[in-house]
């Protein structure tokens, strides 16, 4: 059963520093894994997708990677600000469609 | 377009009684998943549909929970008789097989039990 693991739970951290989440799962056998971000009272926005064959994908300030033979993703946050304070989720996507999800890295930016 | 839409935002009803909750898909997705977020147990996965027809089941708790998808624009997720323990936020989400199989979500159903 493949089970995703994020870590740390929470991180709370300066403004204008860089930082990184990381995301480890069981199974290499994916499809794709996500990043979302979820901010408190709402539903996910989806901010990153990276499909099995990669290694990477950037936007703006985001970077994920990828490295499906250790199970491991990391997000990388550059020059974080105080909108960036959220809940960050990571989602493997295996056979058929199924979304497992970790617990989430709650990320506070401090002014 | 204006993405999932689900409806109600918020819903709170008494142990009992019937719940229906709802979400219209983005137009041109032919996948169609209802989530379940809870602070114990995150989100898990409940049903999906391809193509209006279910696929996987596994993950309804029990059978107090129906969904339905009677056409490509509208699913209905159903718990009868509810519970305060189906107390949670329940999403919808859609996705295109075609291309990258990312899904997205619509904001999402606060359902209270008491």
């Amino acid at each position: 059963k493949q089970e995703v693991t994020q870590i740390p739970a929470a991180l709370s951290v300066p403004e204008g520093e860089n930082l990184v989440l990381n995301c480890s799962f069981t199974d290499s056998a994916i499809y794709n894994l996500q990043w979302f971000r979820q901010d408190p009272g709402k539903g996910l926005t989806s901010l990153l997708l990276i499909q099995s064959s990669q290694r990477e994908q950037t936007s703006g300030r985001l970077n994920a990677s990828l490295d499906k033979s250790s199970g491991r993703s990391t997000l990388y946050i550059a020059a974080s600000q105080p909108g960036d304070s959220a809940t960050y989720l990571c989602a493997v996507l295996q056979g058929a469609q199924k979304l497992v999800f970790g617990q989430g890295t709650r990320l506070t930016i401090n002014p | 377009d204006a993405g999932v839409i689900q409806s109600p935002r918020h819903e709170v009803t008494e142990m009992g009684q019937e719940v229906t909750l709802r979400c219209k898909p983005i137009s041109g997705h032919d996948y169609l998943f209802w989530y379940r977020q809870t602070m114990m147990r995150g989100l898990e996965l409940l049903i999906y549909f391809n193509n209006n027809v279910p696929i996987d089941d596994s993950g309804m708790p029990e059978d107090r929970f129906s969904a339905k998808m009677p056409n490509a624009s509208f699913s209905t997720l159903k718990i009868q008789p509810s519970e305060p323990r189906d107390s949670a936020v329940y999403f919808c989400a859609s996705s295109f097989r075609g291309t990258s199989n990312e899904q997205y979500f619509g904001p999402g159903t606060r359902l209270t039990v008491t």
